[in-house]
């Protein structure tokens, strides 16, 4: 079955630090490929995407993602965090011939501490 | 970028009673819009695809008579959950494909659902 893991839950980081949060999916043809942001009873915000060319994405916020086919991850990236960063973290991927359905990790939580 | 709405954002309502969450693409038309469920502290959920002027399709395991999707518009869908119970308390999500864009969806804020 297609899946996308994320395998960090909780992840604390001080203020100023760099982040990175993993994310891999199911092998197959290259999906699209998300990150998105929540916070607490908000919808989502979405921080940047990948559907093909230049494997380094810019998003917004500072954050970057890295698509590497060869390990199945799109891992997020920040090389400094700040405290209003703190939010849930999605991965989702659309994969080939699911008509853009989304499928989503089950989220990384960041606590960023001052 | 383009802006998905949801109303209302909070609901509160006794058990038995059916609850309607609007769901509108504010800036473009959505042909397609999707509905999801997220519990506590857990992912999202897809709990079905909505096309407009046709039936919802909806994921394994969710009843199609429970809740309720009608999308009669190129910039709103609804969710009914029909005689609703606390089991059904949750933050509903919706989401909104642009034209024939593939890959990238725009999210509503989200309705919580207390039933009480």
């Amino acid at each position: 079955a297609q899946s996308v893991t994320q395998p960090d839950i909780h992840i604390t980081v001080s203020e100023g630090a760099s982040l990175e949060l993993r994310c891999n999916y199911s092998y197959g043809a290259t999906p699209y490929l998300f990150w998105y942001v929540q916070s607490p009873g908000q919808g989502l915000q979405l921080l940047l995407k990948y559907f093909s060319g230049d494997t380094l994405v810019q998003g917004i916020k500072g954050f970057e993602a890295e698509f590497k086919r060869s390990q199945s991850s799109f891992n997020l990236r920040k090389p400094s965090v700040h405290w209003s960063d703190a939010a849930e973290y999605f991965c989702a991927v659309v994969f080939t011939g699911t008509a853009s359905k989304l499928t989503f990790g089950t989220g990384t939580r960041l606590q960023v501490t001052l | 970028g383009a802006v998905v709405s949801q109303h209302p954002s909070r609901v509160i309502c006794k058990s038995g009673t059916s609850v309607k969450i609007e769901c509108r693409s504010l800036d473009f038309q959505a042909t397609t819009m999707f509905w999801y469920r997220q519990f506590p502290k857990q992912s999202l959920m897809l709990m079905a695809t909505s096309n407009e002027g046709s039936k919802a399709t909806y994921e394994q395991g969710v009843e199609k008579d429970k809740f309720l999707i009608n999308h009669a518009s190129l910039t709103l869908s609804t969710l009914t959950v029909t005689s609703a119970h606390p089991e059904d308390s949750s933050f509903y999500i919706c989401s909104a494909r642009p034209g024939l864009n593939t890959g990238e969806l725009f999210f509503g804020e989200g309705s919580r659902l207390t039933v009480l």
